[in-house]
C-alpha cells in the first residue's frame, strides 16, 4: 500500500515552454500532496503544499505564477513550470501523507526536468 | 535560524560493520524527527520516525536514538551489507512540513 506514481520520469524541453508533471496516489487518497525541488548533491526543499480543491500554499521564495499547482482529485495533483529556463532543470518530487496519524510521507519515484 | 544538519561528508565503511550516522538541528522543539533512505535518481523512503519521548527505536537492522537535550538524532545501521549503501535523510516536521537536513551518503564496501 501507499504508493505514489510520478510522469514523466524524466523530460527535456526546450527554454520558454511549459510542462507538465503528474502526481498521483495508486492506493490511497490523498488530501494533501507536497512538491519538493532537489538540487544535484542537495536536499530536498520544500515547494509548495498542495490541498485538494483548494489553492496551493507555497514556500517563501517560490514563484507561484511560475510553479502552477493544481490538486483536482484526492489521488490527482499536477505541477506546471511555466516558461521554463535552463536554471528550472532540476528533480522535482512529489509525496502524500497515507495516514496523517503516523506522519509517514510517501514519495513519487521523481520525475528529472531539464530545460535546454 | 532553524538549522538540521548532518555529516556532508560522505561515510565508507567495511561489510558487517556498524555504520552510525548523526542528525543535529537547532532552533526546532520537535514532536518527532524521522529518517529516510533515498537512491540515486529516485524519491525518499521512509524508514523510521522517533517520538521526542522515545529514547530509542529499532527496527530490524536499524537502530535511532533521540536526544531532545543534545537535540541530535543517531542513526546506526548494523552488520552493514553493501546493498545499505545510499543517501540517509533526517527530517523534522515543523507545523506538519518536512523540512530535510541534506543527508549522508552512505558506502559500504564489500
Amino acid at each position: 500500500g501507499a504508493v505514489v506514481s510520478q510522469h514523466p520520469s524524466w523530460v527535456i524541453c526546450k527554454s520558454g515552454t511549459s510542462v507538465k508533471i503528474e502526481c498521483r496516489s495508486l492506493d490511497f487518497q490523498a488530501t494533501t500532496m507536497f512538491w519538493y525541488r532537489q538540487f544535484p548533491k542537495q536536499s530536498l526543499m520544500l515547494m509548495a503544499t498542495s490541498n485538494e480543491g483548494s489553492k496551493a500554499t507555497y514556500e517563501q521564495g517560490v514563484e507561484k505564477d511560475k510553479f502552477l499547482i493544481n490538486h483536482a482529485s484526492l489521488t490527482l495533483s499536477t505541477l506546471t513550470v511555466t516558461s521554463a529556463h535552463p536554471e528550472d532543470s532540476s528533480f522535482y518530487i512529489c509525496s502524500a501523507d497515507w495516514d496523517r496519524t503516523k506522519y509517514e510521507q510517501y514519495f513519487g519515484p521523481g520525475t528529472r526536468l531539464t530545460v535546454t | 535560524s532553524q538549522k538540521i544538519e548532518q555529516n556532508s561528508e560522505a561515510l565508507n565503511i567495511q561489510e558487517g560493520k556498524t555504520a552510525t550516522l548523526t542528525c543535529n538541528y537547532t532552533n526546532y522543539s520537535p514532536a518527532y524527527l524521522q529518517w529516510y533512505r533515498q537512491d540515486p535518481g529516485r524519491g525518499p523512503v521512509f524508514l523510521l520516525l522517533i517520538r521526542e519521548n522515545e529514547k530509542e527505536k529499532r527496527k530490524e537492522r536499524l537502530k535511532v536514538t533521540f536526544d531532545t537535550t543534545l537535540k541530535q538524532s543517531l542513526f546506526h545501521i548494523t552488520a552493514s551489507q553493501p546493498a545499505d549503501s545510499a543517501t540517509y535523510l533526517c527530517a523534522l516536521a515543523p507545523g506538519g512540513k518536512l523540512i530535510f537536513g541534506q543527508g549522508t551518503e552512505l558506502s559500504v564496501k564489500p
